[in-house]
């Protein structure tokens, strides 16, 4: 069964390094997403991509954050100055279309910031 | 903004069915997800909910109100893999992809 892959499953970054979290959503996708997940709280939306632009994010995609789709099969995160506040568990997902159609969430990718 | 309230945890036994229900108030509303997270590990999807009524898919359902703002998801026959966090989300209206998730019911099943 096509599953949403993420690499590296945990990545430790000092505080003002840059990050990018890799992805790749099932091939026959069209939507990709990211949300973060601090631990022990609720899942967040983070943004959606479609056609190599972000559709919509949220107010915690900041200037700091950034998407790309930098070939047929990759979707990265780009942080680029990690605060502690970062540290988190974020999610890729990815959809044939929005709508009623559901997202398929990839392992996660723990960012620990120290 | 949307605001979703769900119980946080509940106890059950295998075998049993339990019901977690879940109310959200929003300006507007698109359609309300369930998903099912085991610790540690990423959501995966049981339902979507977006007109009234009730959805069932083997041992789960899921219910919605969409005047009363509220759904549920009934769990039957209840094993002990069901032990997981169950969470809802609503999806933002104006839009079709943002989605909003409550903070999840953590779903105990005792023997």
């Amino acid at each position: 069964e096509p599953e949403v892959t993420q690499t590296p499953s945990h990545q430790v970054t000092q505080m003002g390094q840059e990050v990018i979290l890799r992805c790749v959503p099932i091939s026959n996708h069209l939507y990709f997403y990211w949300y973060r997940q601090i631990l022990g709280q609720k899942v967040e939306f983070l943004v959606s991509f479609y056609n190599n632009e972000i559709s919509e994010k949220s107010e915690i995609f900041d200037d700091q954050f950034s998407v790309e789709r930098p070939d047929g099969s990759n979707f990265t995160l780009k942080i680029r100055s990690t605060k502690l506040e970062d540290s988190a568990m974020y999610f890729c997902a990815s959809s044939e279309w929005p709508g009623l159609y559901e997202q398929y969430f990839g392992p996660g990718t723990r960012l620990t910031v120290t | 903004g949307q605001n979703i309230d769900q119980p946080t945890e509940m106890t059950a036994t295998e075998g049993a069915i339990v019901q977690i229900n879940c109310t959200y108030q929003t300006s507007g509303f698109n359609g309300l997800f369930w998903y099912q997270q085991h610790a540690g590990e990423a959501p995966t999807f049981l339902s979507y909910n977006v007109l009234d009524g009730l959805e069932e898919k083997g041992r789960f359902s899921s219910f919605l109100s969409r005047s009363k703002g509220y759904s549920y998801l009934l769990l039957k026959e209840l094993q002990m893999k069901d032990s997981a966090s169950y969470l809802c989300a609503v999806r933002d209206p104006g839009g079709y992809q943002k989605v909003t998730f409550g903070t999840g019911t953590k779903l105990q099943v005792i023997p």
